[in-house]
């Protein structure tokens, strides 16, 4: 079936470092891929989102490209603020009955210090 | 905000209790879900609602009861719980089930003793 691995966390920055947050991903056809993101004490956010091969998804800053070639869907942002402190979750969806739920990564823990 | 309220954000229970967890949703959705996030496990489906009616149950264990009333509200109604039940629970809808984007509310965070 459909799967999402996501890196491990924690990942702790400094203000204006560099993230990548690896996602790789198993599925039959060509599914949707979508990062959401989880600030504390809330529930989950679309953050982006791709649907086909060399699709690139980005929103405040952050951008992730959907490679086929490599079933990954890394995401990244340039220069990550105190406010980027949150849960990351990677995810896809398939096509046709239950494939079409979304299914979730194990969400990254990504804390920016000052 | 995301426009999906959950109620309590916390609940301790006892083994034996029967509690339930409340969902609203006045967005115009019509598809709901419940899921169930532990630590260091990826976020698991539960259940899903599409226009009232359950299309979705992923082997839930029968104490977990799910009740659709109508499109604007989710409860999940719990009993005779295990420890390893003790999770933060998040309702989610969505426009309809095949829409990609899901608002979610804040959660509630159970604790079973």
């Amino acid at each position: 079936g459909n799967s999402v691995t996501q890196m491990e966390g924690p990942v702790t920055l400094s203000e204006e470092a560099f993230l990548t947050i690896n996602c790789t991903y198993t599925a039959t056809g060509y599914p949707s891929l979508f990062w959401y993101v989880q600030y504390p004490g809330e529930g989950l956010q679309l953050l982006l989102k791709a649907t086909k091969a060399d699709d690139k998804g980005s929103n405040k800053g952050f951008e992730a490209t959907y490679r086929k070639e490599t079933t990954s869907f890394h995401l990244e942002k340039g220069s990550v603020q105190v406010s980027d402190s949150a849960v990351y979750f990677c995810a896809l969806r398939g096509y046709g009955g239950s494939q079409g739920n979304l299914i979730f990564g194990k969400g990254t823990k990504l804390s920016v210090k000052p | 905000e995301t426009g999906v309220t959950q109620t309590p954000r916390h609940l301790v229970m006892g083994m034996t209790n029967k509690k339930s967890l409340k969902c609203e949703q006045h967005l115009g959705h019509n598809a709901m879900y419940w899921y169930k996030q532990s630590a260091k496990k990826p976020l698991e489906l539960m259940f899903v609602y599409s226009l009232e009616e359950r299309v979705e149950n992923n082997s839930v264990p029968s104490r977990f009861s799910p009740e659709c009333p109508n499109s604007s509200h989710l409860f999940l109604h719990l009993h005779t719980l295990q420890p390893e039940d003790s999770a933060l629970y998040l309702c989610a809808s969505s426009y309809r089930q095949t829409n990609e984007k899901l608002f979610f509310g804040s959660g509630t965070q159970l604790s079973v003793l």
